[in-house]
């Protein structure tokens, strides 16, 4: 099976940046995926990972090291509508795809 | 429009009475799969599918039904309803699950048993 461990919640002003940990035990590990969800909506699809290293699209980045059984999404310039919860996810070499339990981040004036 | 569509979108039923919720997607994915979606336990899988007559476990199975008789449809099924079926649930889909490793998610049902 697989775990996921992220922070529950995490605080931020406009403008700013912020990491969002992402640590995992697996077994199959494929890569890291990250997903955005409003309030109650459909997660979205923000990045994945399947090598180690940093991928960057736009104001977002994430990062993974498999020998450290670690990933990090990175926010840059923060902005109001960035307020979301975020999932660190990942499929393994079965089929199954495990989610974490969500980080709520909410940017401030 | 490439989408994931689920129906319905809310429903509210009674203990026992069977019910059927359809995912269908048009992006000729392979791999579709179920989540419920209960506050504070992030998304849980349910059943997944592989491709076309491939279906497996998630971690949450018990009291689920699925099928995966064509690519694009894979309903799931509640034969009995309970309470603490009460929740949240996204169908997905993605090209090949580990690669890029993108579920497509549908808008989501909201199912309450009472």
């Amino acid at each position: 099976g697989q775990s996921l461990e992220q922070p529950s919640e995490v605080t931020a002003v406009e403008g700013a940046i912020v990491q969002i940990n992402c640590t995992y035990q697996t077994s199959g590990f494929y890569g890291l995926s990250w997903y955005q969800q409003h309030d109650g909506g459909a997660p979205t699809f923000l990045s994945y990972n399947a090598l180690d290293g940093l991928e960057e699209t736009g104001r977002f980045s994430s990062f993974l090291s498999r020998s450290d059984s670690y990933g990090y999404l990175l926010l840059q310039e923060l902005q109001m509508k960035d307020s979301a919860s975020y999932f660190c996810a990942a499929p393994d070499d079965a089929g199954k795809s495990t989610f974490g339990d969500g980080t709520t981040l909410t940017v401030k004036p | 429009e490439a989408q994931v569509t689920q129906n319905p979108r809310y429903l509210i039923t009674v203990t026992g009475k069977k019910l059927t919720v359809t995912c269908s997607q048009n992006m000729n994915h392979e791999y579709m799969s179920w989540y419920r979606q209960d506050p504070g336990l992030g998304l849980r899988q349910i059943y997944y599918s592989m491709n076309v007559e491939v279906t497996d476990k998630g971690d949450v199975p018990e009291g689920y039904k699925v099928s995966r008789k064509e690519k694009r449809n894979f309903p799931l099924i509640l034969e009995s309803p309970s309470p603490n079926q009460t929740s949240l649930y996204f169908c997905a889909s993605s090209l090949s699950l580990t690669s890029p490793g993108e579920l497509f998610f549908g808008e989501g049902s909201r199912l309450t048993v009472l």
